[in-house]
């Protein structure tokens, strides 16, 4: 089975800083997909970002960025110039490759942005 | 996501009645899922359907029964709600490949 582990229950920031959130996982599928989710106090789910784990090109999505490290099994995101707006919890995510199997979450990183 | 809708977006029950929440996808996918999210433990899955009539189990679906008798529509029931039972339920569709979108959420308070 998968699990997905976010080591830091809580973070804050400066706005305009750069924050890094970090996820690692266990598993022993070869292909599959890593995301990152982004819940506001909304609670709507809103996808960041997505990385195939086939692709050694670190995925990226204006100012979200991943460092996925495949063998050490690490998926880190990488928020630049960070505004309030991205005050929000964040969860990382795990899919096998199979096509469209449920996701596995981490339990998720509360990110602050003070202003 | 203007494309998946959930009713009743906040519930209140008490324990021992059933309940019954509503997914409902404009879209036409195949793949629709049920998850719970709780303090702690992020999200995890319910049950999950790959088509209609089609469904299949999740990490904790003790308590849970689903149906698919059309595409647009994945139904979540709780037999006879317990306290334990009281979370934000989430239902997710499959769209394109391997990526989730999700509906707005289901707030549900077992009394």
């Amino acid at each position: 089975a998968q699990t997905v582990t976010q080591s830091q229950p809580e973070m804050s920031v400066q706005e305009a800083e750069t924050v890094t959130l970090s996820c690692t996982y266990d598993t022993s599928e070869n292909n599959y997909y890593l995301f990152w989710y982004k819940q506001p106090p909304s609670r709507q789910m809103i996808l960041v970002i997505r990385q195939e784990a086939y692709k050694q090109q670190n995925a990226t999505e204006n100012r979200f960025s991943v460092n996925f490290q495949k063998a050490a099994k690490s998926f880190s995101l990488k928020i630049s110039d960070s505004q309030l707006g991205d005050t929000a919890m964040y969860f990382c995510a795990f899919m096998k490759s199979s096509g469209n199997t449920p996701l596995v979450f981490g339990k998720g990183t509360r990110l602050s942005v003070i202003a | 996501d203007a494309g998946i809708t959930q009713s009743p977006r906040h519930k209140v029950t008490e324990t021992g009645t059933p309940v019954t929440l509503r997914c409902h996808q404009t879209e036409n996918h195949r793949y629709m899922y049920w998850y719970r999210q709780d303090p702690g433990h992020g999200l995890r899955l319910i049950h999950y359907s790959y088509g209609v009539k089609d469904t299949d189990k999740g990490e904790v679906s003790d308590g849970y029964s689903v149906s698919r008798s059309k595409t647009e529509d994945f139904l979540l029931t709780l037999e006879s709600a317990t306290s334990s039972q009281t979370s934000v339920y989430f239902c997710a569709i499959g769209r394109g490949l391997e990526t989730q979108y999700f509906g707005p959420g289901t707030r549900l308070l077992v009394l």
